[in-house]
C-alpha cells in the first residue's frame, strides 16, 4: 500500500541550528512529493515540491529537500532555523495518474529564541 | 482571488445533529478534496471530486456525504454527528492539468474546527 512516513514527531531546536526532517515513501510508478507547512492557527501552505528533474529542490524561506530514489526518501532541510519556523511540517506524496495524495503524520517543530 | 474559503470556522454539535461544512474556491480548479486532521494522525482524505458532478470516496468516508453541483462549491455533509467526528476539517483544491496531474499544488482553506459532544 502507498504510504508516507515521518519519523520525527516532535523536534525542538535553538535558533540558528540546522534542521533535517525525515520523510520516506513507499510508492510504485512516477511519484510526486511535497512538503507543506502549517503555522499555528493557519492553513497548510506549500513549501516545495518535486516531480522530475533535479533531485535537489529549493523552496520558500530557505528550505530545500532532496529526492533520493534509492532510499525512498525526501528529507527537508534548512541550514539555520529561525523562531518563525515554529510550525508543523507535513510530507505528502502522489502517484502520477491518480487523484489521491497521501500525507505523513506531521512533525511539530519548535524553535527556541 | 480569495482562494479556498470555508465556513464556519468553529462549530459545536450535539450527537445526532447534522450540518454542512461549506467550501468554495474561485480559482476554477477542477479537483477538490476534503480532509480531516486529527492530532498525530496527519491528514486523512474523506472525499474528493475531479469535476462538477463527479465525486469519489477517500480513506475515511463513513459518516459523510458530498456533492459537487458546480466547479466552485464542494460541501461536506455530516448526517448524524458522532464524537469520533470531532476534528479539524480542511478543504483543498488544485487545477489538475492533464499533462502534469500530480505536479500542481493543492491550495488549502483555513479549516473548520468541529466538536461533537
Amino acid at each position: 500500500a502507498q504510504s508516507v512516513s515521518q519519523h520525527n514527531h516532535h523536534v525542538i531546536l535553538s535558533e540558528a541550528a540546522s534542521l533535517e526532517l525525515g520523510c520516506n515513501y513507499s510508492y510504485g510508478g512516477t511519484v510526486n512529493l511535497f512538503w507543506y507547512v502549517q503555522y499555528p492557527g493557519q492553513h497548510l501552505q506549500l513549501l516545495l515540491k518535486y516531480f522530475s528533474g533535479d533531485p535537489l529542490v529549493k523552496g520558500i524561506k530557505g528550505f530545500e529537500a532532496e529526492f533520493i530514489k534509492s532510499k525512498f526518501s525526501f528529507n527537508l532541510r534548512k541550514p539555520s532555523v529561525q523562531w518563525s519556523d515554529t510550525a508543523e511540517y507535513f510530507c505528502a506524496g502522489h502517484t502520477s495518474g491518480t487523484y489521491k495524495y497521501i500525507f505523513g503524520t506531521g512533525t511539530r517543530l519548535k524553535v527556541l529564541a | 482571488n480569495a482562494g479556498v474559503t470555508q465556513t464556519p470556522k468553529f462549530r459545536i454539535l450535539k450527537i445526532g445533529q447534522s450540518m454542512t461544512l461549506q467550501c468554495t474556491q474561485d480559482m476554477n480548479h477542477n479537483y477538490m478534496y476534503w480532509y480531516r486532521q486529527d492530532p498525530g494522525m496527519g491528514l486523512k482524505l474523506i472525499y474528493y471530486s475531479v469535476g462538477a458532478g463527479i465525486t469519489d470516496k477517500g480513506e475515511v468516508p463513513n459518516g459523510y456525504n458530498v456533492s459537487r453541483s458546480t466547479t466552485e462549491d464542494f460541501p461536506l455533509r455530516l448526517e448524524l454527528a458522532a464524537p469520533s467526528q470531532t476534528s479539524v476539517y480542511f478543504c483543498a483544491s488544485r487545477l489538475g492539468t492533464p499533462q502534469r496531474q500530480g505536479a500542481d499544488t493543492q491550495y488549502f482553506g483555513p479549516g473548520t474546527r468541529l466538536t461533537v459532544l
